[in-house]
C-alpha cells in the first residue's frame, strides 16, 4: 500500500495562475478531504468528500474547487492563484465519514504564489 | 463551536527528560474524539492516538502516554525520556458530532518540541 499520495511536492506558482494538486489513494477510504497549513493556525479544512460524487465545504473553501470521480482521487484546483494561497496542503483519507475515524495524511504539497 | 488550544508554542528539553505537551478543546458536543499527530522535521503528519469522549482511562504506548480529563477538558500528552527523535511539531485535534463536515478535524495551533542531545 502506498497509501495517500500527493503531487506535486513543491509548486512555484504566479499570480493568476492556475493549477491542480493531486492527490490518491489506494485504501478505498470513502471519505478524503484536503486541509492547508498556515504557521500558526494548525490545519484548516479546505473541502472534504464522503464519496465518488460528493463533495462539500468545509472552513477556507474560497478560491478552491474539487472534484471525486473516482474513489481513489481527490485532486484540488486552484482557479486563480492568490499571494494569500501560499501554504503547504494535505490530503487526507479516512475509512468512512464520520468523527470517530481516523485520517491518514499525504506528505504535503508546499505551494508559493509569488 | 469546536477550539483546541495547544498553548505552549515551542519547548526545548534535554534528551532523557519527561516531557507534557499540553491541549485543551472546547466542544458543545458530549461525543467527540481526540487525536494526537506527530509532523516531524520531513513534513508528514503522522497519527499517534485517538480517544473517545467516553473513555477517560489514561493510555501509555512505550514512552508516550495521554492524560484524558473531561472535568478540565485536557487532553495531555507525555513523552517519557525524551529522545532527539521525538523533535517534531506535535497537534492535538478534535472532531465531534456535531460538526456538519463528517470527519473534520479542529487541529489546536502546534507545539514544536525540540530534543537537545
Amino acid at each position: 500500500n502506498a497509501g495517500v499520495t500527493q503531487t506535486p511536492k513543491f509548486q512555484v506558482l504566479k499570480t493568476g495562475q492556475s493549477m491542480t494538486l493531486q492527490c490518491a489513494q489506494d485504501m478505498n477510504h470513502e471519505y478524503m478531504s484536503w486541509y492547508r497549513q498556515d504557521p500558526g493556525m494548525g490545519l484548516r479544512l479546505i473541502h472534504y468528500s464522503v464519496g465518488a460524487g460528493i463533495t462539500d465545504q468545509g472552513e477556507v473553501p474560497n478560491g478552491y474547487n474539487v472534484s471525486r470521480s473516482t474513489t481513489e482521487d481527490f485532486p484540488l484546483r486552484l482557479l486563480s492563484a492568490a499571494p494569500s494561497q501560499t501554504s503547504v496542503y494535505f490530503c487526507a483519507s479516512s475509512i468512512f465519514p464520520g468523527y470517530s475515524y481516523e485520517q491518514y495524511f499525504g506528505p504535503g504539497t508546499r505551494l508559493t504564489v509569488t | 463551536a469546536q477550539k483546541v488550544t495547544q498553548a505552549q508554542t515551542e519547548i526545548s528539553v534535554v534528551e532523557k527528560e519527561d516531557v507534557t505537551l499540553d491541549c485543551v478543546y472546547e466542544t458543545r458536543d458530549t461525543t467527540y474524539y481526540l487525536f494526537w499527530y506527530k509532523q516531524p522535521p520531513s513534513g508528514e503528519l503522522v497519527f499517534l492516538i485517538r480517544r473517545n469522549s467516553f473513555d477517560e482511562q489514561n493510555e501509555i504506548s512505550g514512552r508516550y502516554s495521554w492524560n484524558f480529563q473531561k472535568s478540565t477538558s485536557s487532553f495531555n500528552f507525555t513523552i517519557t525520556a525524551s529522545q532527539v527523535v521525538d523533535s517534531a511539531v506535535y497537534f492535538c485535534a478534535l472532531s465531534d458530532a456535531g460538526g456538519t463536515s463528517y470527519g473534520k478535524l479542529t487541529f489546536g495551533q502546534g507545539t514544536i518540541l525540540t530534543v537537545h542531545p
